[in-house]
């Protein structure tokens, strides 16, 4: 059975910095392309930034650009979202998802729980 | 950017009653290997998304074949036949062509 865990979700004050984790099992994860989507209740589902099968090539949402860094230890089957300079509007449920597909192009075919972060002084 | 733009229903839905779930986009997703990169989730309440279909027509694994996708380039319809309980919630499209972009999602509520 796919299972993705999100953790270190959170409150921060903006300006700071988060990590997000995502713990992946029940397929081989090396071989998936893998995603961080976010959703809020005005906004609803944003992609925020995926990564491809051995980390070589990451592709983010205009709006984190330079400030968030998705990255992946396919040892450990965990990927991660290095959130940098965060503002309020990245204030959102964090989504970590697996695609479809090894390349481009892809859909998601799971998701995990989410996890909150929150960014507010 | 692609932009994705969904319907509305006419909730309360009746039990057993056929519903489509209209999704336009403002790009063809129709690429140059002849799939069109066009997903559909489900969200219902108080859980995450789950995924439907992909390439448009294509029902994701253990998918009820009561989901079915269809559409052309830039317009598509997700049918639900015979609406049951399980099937409350919100309906996403989603494009795959260029990066991702969501529709704003479409509640489906039932009678």
């Amino acid at each position: 059975e796919v299972q993705l865990v999100e953790s270190g979700g959170g409150l921060v004050q903006p300006g700071r910095s988060l990590k997000l984790s995502c713990a992946a099992s029940g397929f081989t994860f090396s071989n998936y392309g893998m995603a961080w989507v976010r959703q809020t209740p005005t906004k609803g589902l944003e992609w925020v930034a995926s990564i491809s099968t051995g980390g070589g090539n990451t592709y983010y949402r205009d709006s984190v650009k330079g400030r968030f860094t998705i990255s992946r230890d396919n040892a450990k089957n965990t990927q991660y979202l290095q959130m940098d300079s965060l503002r309020s509007e990245d204030t959102a449920t964090y989504y970590c998802a697996r695609q479809g597909i090894r390349g481009p192009r892809a859909w998601f075919a799971y998701w995990g729980q989410g996890t909150l972060v929150t960014v507010s002084s | 950017d692609i932009v994705m733009t969904q319907g509305a229903l006419p909730n309360p839905v009746p039990s057993g009653e056929s519903v489509s779930i209209t999704c336009r986009s403002s790009k063809s997703l129709l690429y140059s290997d002849g799939k069109t990169y066009l997903n559909w989730y489900l969200q219902r309440p108080g859980q995450s998304p789950q995924l439907l279909i992909y390439w448009m027509s294509t029902r994701a694994s253990g998918v009820s074949d009561r989901f079915s996708g269809s559409g052309s380039g830039t317009d598509f319809t997700l049918k639900i036949s015979g609406v049951e309980a399980e099937d409350v919630g919100v309906y996403y499209c989603q494009q795959g062509l260029e990066l991702y972009t969501f529709g704003a999602g479409t509640k489906l509520e039932l009678k």
